[in-house]
């Protein structure tokens, strides 16, 4: 298994502005996930971090407006760019442990963009 | 592309009272199938999961589910629930040629005691 943190929790800010979310995993860690879950919908994948390589972006995200950085096997950061109101949003880390396949998921950060 | 149907938003049982939670997805190659759990204030859990074999996987928490390949199904169930059980749930899918999950809209389940 993976234990993953996330910081910060939760944050409220101003439209404008950017916030980075850190993640950071007990164990290494060869890919790693950012997900978004905005309020009463489902988990949608933001892109996919492996460590050494551009990050990954699914349709509808781009670099500029959600950098990533994937610096080391254990830790990852989502920054949301110029931040609008649509951007609240619970942001999730995940990472694949590959042995199993499995994927398990951070705590969340609750974004609120006023 | 590939996409998951949870049927259910809102699901409210008395505890004792069985479930089936449905998920259908649209792929048409080999797939990897989960069921996650979210508790209030929790994080995402993984319930279960197939990826291969016996289509009928036991999970934690005395939950199941089959996995049908020819309705393209895979039903989460238990025989009996418990207060303990308020949760959202989400279905989840994998192409075994990709790491990236595409998950259901969820349920959310409110278990009265």
């Amino acid at each position: 298994s993976a234990v993953i943190s996330q910081k910060p929790s939760r944050d409220i800010c101003q439209r404008g502005t950017s916030l980075t979310i850190q993640c950071q995993v007990d164990s290494q860690v060869t890919m790693m996930f950012w997900y978004r879950q905005q309020p009463g919908q489902s988990l949608t994948l933001i892109a996919t971090a492996n460590q050494g390589s551009e990050a990954t972006y699914e349709s509808g995200f781009v670099i500029d407006k959600f950098p990533i950085s994937r610096p080391n096997l254990t830790f990852s950061t989502l920054t949301v760019s110029n931040m609008s109101p649509e951007d609240s949003s619970i942001y999730l880390c995940s990472v694949d442990t590959s042995v199993g396949y499995e994927q398990y998921f951070g705590p969340g950060t609750r974004l609120t963009v006023t | 592309a590939q996409s998951v149907s949870q049927h259910n938003h809102h699901v409210i049982l008395s505890e004792a009272a069985s479930l089936e939670l449905g998920c259908n997805y649209s792929y048409g190659g080999t797939v990897n199938l989960f069921w996650y759990v979210q508790y209030p204030g929790q994080h995402l859990q993984l319930l279960l999961k197939y990826f291969s074999g016996d289509p009928l996987v036991k999970g934690i928490k005395g939950f199941e589910a089959e996995f049908i390949k020819s309705k393209f199904s895979f039903n989460l169930r238990k025989p009996s629930v418990q207060w303990s059980d308020t949760a959202e749930y989400f279905c989840a899918v994998r192409d075994t040629g990709f790491q990236k999950l595409v998950f259901g809209t969820g349920t959310r389940l409110l278990v009265s005691p």
